[in-house]
């Protein structure tokens, strides 16, 4: 089955530090890949999205994302991170054949320390 | 309107009891989807809408759940005899049309609690 796996349910990091957050999905075929970042009581925001062109995608507020293909990943990193990257991170994925439905990951809950 | 909007942003039912749940997408957007998150779980699909019908409802959990969307604007999610079980966010997003992977827009949810 396609299935979307995002290691860590809690992140924690200091201001400043490298965020990494990981995804990863299962299917033999590339798909198209996003993250997502849900702030409380908002809706889900887009960060960014891999659609087959580059495989080091930037996104807004200094995310980046690198599609690797051998790893089925996709991992999210930020160089620095700031207070107000705390947020929960979805990965999602638009499986090849799945028409337009998306299916996301269970979530990564990122806490800033000061 | 600038966003997709979702009424009501919270609502509480008893179990057994009807439903509605509206989203008023983006104007001009054509594809509407809506999802289910549970509590400490990444949204799950239950429909896509391209225009008035209803392209994918593969996602639908059983014959309680029913969405239409009249005009090919805005659309309603509708739950009959709700169970405990049925608590969950109920997110609506959008999007310009099916052929665009921009991902989509999504509202800010309703919160359905059923006790």
């Amino acid at each position: 089955a396609q299935s979307v796996t995002q290691l860590g349910s809690h992140v924690s990091v200091s201001e400043g530090a490298l965020v990494l957050l990981r995804c990863n999905y299962s299917s033999s075929v590339p798909p198209y890949l996003f993250w997502y970042v849900q702030y409380p009581n908002q809706g889900l925001q887009l960060l960014l999205k891999y659609t087959s062109a580059a495989t080091l995608v930037k996104g807004i507020n200094g995310f980046e994302a690198e599609f690797k293909k051998s790893e089925t990943s996709f991992h999210l990193t930020k160089p620095s991170a700031h207070m107000s990257d705390a947020a929960e991170y979805f990965c999602a994925v638009r499986f090849s054949g799945s028409a337009r439905q998306l299916t996301f990951g269970s979530g990564t809950q990122l806490t800033v320390l000061p | 309107g600038a966003g997709v909007s979702q009424t009501p942003s919270n609502k509480v039912t008893e179990k057994g009891k009807y439903v509605e749940l509206r989203c008023d997408p983006i104007s001009g957007h054509t594809a509407l989807y809506w999802y289910r998150q549970s509590l400490g779980q990444g949204p799950e699909f239950l429909i896509y809408f391209q225009g008035t019908g209803a392209a994918d409802d593969s996602g639908l959990p059983n014959d309680r759940f029913f969405a239409v969307r009249p005009e090919g604007s805005v659309s309603t999610l509708k739950i009959q005899r709700t169970e405990r079980g049925d608590s969950a966010v109920y997110l609506c997003a959008s999007s310009l049309n099916p052929g665009q992977d921009n991902g989509y827009t999504f509202g800010s949810g309703t919160r359905l609690t059923v006790v």
